[in-house]
């Protein structure tokens, strides 16, 4: 079975300060990991996928196979990433995605 | 470009009563998904379609119907509406060429009283 973890509901930092949004899976086989984000009142989106190795928004997220982690980090928050972000994973069953329960971020000022 | 779209964004029902939910892509893409969320739960797929003419069971199919009716449209119906099937609901398509599912609509907000 595969299974998609983020362990804080929601994650409040200042503008500037570094944020790490925390993902853990369990998956037997060789998954691929995605990032979505929700802003609010827009659509949910896709934010960035392990496999590119891209920095979205100033976003990156590094796949940890020893970990079955794939945190999503970015080095200076604005206020304009507050937002749901949500952790996803798909398995060898096509685009089935299963996803993590969400973390909201909120950026102050 | 409409991308996804799903009609209602908004409904109320009593329970028993039955609804369906609709869905439309515009993008030709061969794989379309409904999902509910929850507070907490995250994204839980009800049933996919990966082509037209198949649907199949996703993580939580019981209590719902769906029918694809062609390449553009993926309905959702409910038979007899619970409590429980309160949440908010949302349609998916992907062009299946990676393993994301890229475009999703605006939702469907669904209360059972």
């Amino acid at each position: 079975a595969q299974r998609v973890t983020q362990p804080e509901k929601l994650l409040s930092v200042f503008k500037g300060a570094p944020v790490e949004l925390k993902c853990n899976y369990s998956y037997s086989g060789s998954p691929e990991l995605f990032w979505y984000v929700q802003y609010s009142r827009q659509r949910l989106q896709l934010l960035l996928r392990h496999i590119s190795r891209e920095s979205i928004k100033g976003f990156t997220a590094d796949l940890n196979k020893g970990e079955t982690s794939f945190h999503l980090k970015k080095p200076f928050a604005q206020e304009e990433d507050s937002a749901m972000y949500y952790c996803a994973l798909s398995g060898y069953a096509g685009n089935m995605l299963t996803f993590g329960g969400g973390t909201r971020l909120m950026v102050k000022p | 470009n409409a991308g996804v779209t799903q009609t209602p964004k908004f409904q109320v029902l009593k329970t028993g009563q039955s609804m369906t939910l609709q869905c439309a892509q515009d993008m030709n893409h061969n794989s379309m998904y409904w999902y509910r969320q929850d507070p907490g739960m995250g994204l839980r797929l009800i049933y996919y379609s990966a082509s037209e003419g198949t649907t199949d069971k996703g993580e939580v199919p019981n209590g719902y119907n769906v029918s694809r009716l062609n390449k553009r449209e993926f309905s959702l119906r409910l038979e007899s509406a619970a409590p429980s099937q309160t949440s908010v609901y949302f349609c998916a398509s992907s062009d299946s060429r990676g393993r994301e599912v890229g475009h999703f609509g605006d939702g469907t907000r669904l209360s059972i009283l």
